[in-house]
């Protein structure tokens, strides 16, 4: 397992379109985080997976977008006719407690959603 | 007021210098705090947590003022390879870890 893997790298859509982003998260990180980051800003939280039960989602995930993870294991992010304010580059990280410790958040390397 | 709060910088240093990047907090309940290092167009990685005793990781030391709400992130003898944007991180909520970012502090270290 070579950590946390997101699919596109790159997207480039019209204004309208529906996209989908993958994550494919390290396999025993039983928890699973959405974020989103604009230029200049930090990463800012939109979601959140314990095994396939979507716990918390932020303002920030309008009625156009939509999370799952179905088998508690890869997730998808849609986001509905897409706007030019969704461009953005979306990240996707896990998690996992070891003994009671958790040890922070992987982060994949991102999709960058362009739209146009 | 954003919850947590940084100098957006950038800082531009010479090979070699010491420089310090701080951070502000709002939640007095967070519980975790972390700095992340993120490359120009590349995923954020984890650089260190923070501890309240404070810690050390060669060239790089971390401190928590939990009174202050303070978090610091001190890096000795600069390289070039040091050049990114350092993210301070803070978990605000203990239920599953939401992890809160700044905006990040961009350094560039020169020749």
């Amino acid at each position: 397992d070579t950590g946390v893997s997101q699919n596109p790298r790159h997207k480039i859509t019209k204004r309208g379109q529906n996209v989908t982003f993958r994550c494919d998260p390290i396999s025993e990180h039983n928890r699973l985080y959405w974020y989103r980051q604009t230029l200049g800003q930090g990463p800012e939280f939109l979601t959140y997976f314990q095994n396939e039960a979507q716990l918390e989602k932020s303002r920030l995930l309008s009625d156009r977008f939509s999370a799952e993870r179905p088998k508690g294991s890869f997730s998808t992010l849609e986001i509905q006719r897409t706007e030019q304010g969704d461009s953005a580059m979306y990240l996707c990280a896990s998690s996992s407690q070891i003994m009671g410790e958790w040890h922070g958040y992987t982060f994949g390397s991102g999709t960058r959603l362009t739209v146009v | 007021r954003k919850e947590v709060e940084q100098d957006p910088g950038p800082f531009n240093v010479p090979e070699g210098a010491t420089v310090a990047f701080n951070c502000t907090y709002s939640n007095s309940a967070s519980q975790s705090f972390f700095w992340y290092r993120q490359d120009c167009r590349k995923e954020p990685k984890l650089l260190m947590s923070v501890y309240s005793s404070g810690n050390e990781d060669g060239r790089f030391t971390a401190q928590l003022n939990r009174a202050s709400q303070y978090i610091s992130l001190l890096i000795r003898d600069s390289k070039l390879s040091d050049s990114a944007t350092y993210l301070c991180v803070v978990n605000g909520n203990t239920g599953f870890q939401k992890l809160v970012f700044g905006t990040g502090t961009r350094l560039l270290v020169s020749p």
